[in-house]
């Protein structure tokens, strides 16, 4: 089993939709998670970071944790065709250093208007 | 502030050839990082380097070689090309904090044939 699952899609939604993506790990030690999106042909950009359990929110963007189930979500509200792009999840352990961040395979999304 | 800067945007190779995938940072971040990330794959770290004349070994490390004269470059060399080093490569730097975000640059496309 590898440590960070994420379905790769693609995911393809209407405008306006509300999106959930999703990532599922093995390694109860990580401790931070991220979430990265990748616009076509760029480098990945950090959208939402969050520490702890719970849910943490930014603008149209949720990002919850549930160490228990091993189990970080993303969601998008409200959908947009902006909002096209690749979405990569990725966590690490609290003893770790900054370049033992594993990254999940990421999930493409279209947003159709 | 460029952020992370790469070049080149593309190249194609012929098996057997040697290159150097240049990158450059200007936001004097110690921590400087290389991924490649092939389709359905994720990213996957190849060397990194934590200061000037520190460099050391990813997940991936055969058939490449790195240097850091200085904080703000982080080359990485191709020795002998082959077609399984054929992917996207990235560039990041941060400042090594594991709550501080990876600055990607937006990739060299490397072609091996």
């Amino acid at each position: 089993q590898k440590e960070v699952e994420q379905d790769p899609g693609p995911l393809s939604v209407p405008e306006g939709a509300i999106v959930s993506l999703n990532c599922t790990y093995s390694n109860s030690a990580f401790q931070y998670f991220m979430w990265y999106r990748q616009y076509s042909r760029k480098g990945p950009e950090l959208l939402m970071y969050t520490y702890s359990s719970g849910n943490k929110e930014d603008g149209r963007f949720t990002a919850q944790v549930d160490k228990s189930s091993k189990y970080i979500s993303l969601f998008i509200r409200d959908s947009q065709p902006s909002d096209s792009a690749t979405y990569l999840c990725a966590m690490i352990y609290s003893g770790a250093g900054s370049y033992q961040l594993t990254f999940g395979k990421g999930t493409k999304l279209s947003v159709i208007p | 502030n460029a952020g992370v800067t790469q070049t080149p945007k593309f190249r194609i190779l012929k098996i057997g050839q040697s290159m150097t995938l240049q990158c450059t940072q200007d936001m004097n971040h110690n921590y400087m990082y290389w991924y490649r990330q092939d389709p359905g794959m994720g990213l996957k770290l190849i060397y990194y380097s934590v200061g000037a004349g520190i460099t050391d070994k990813g997940e991936v490390p055969n058939g490449y070689n790195v240097s850091r004269s200085t904080t703000e470059d982080f080359p990485l060399r191709l020795e002998l090309a082959a077609p399984s080093q054929t992917s996207v490569y990235f560039c990041a730097s941060s400042t090594g904090q594991k709550n501080s975000p990876l600055h990607f640059g937006n990739g060299t496309r490397l072609t091996v044939t």
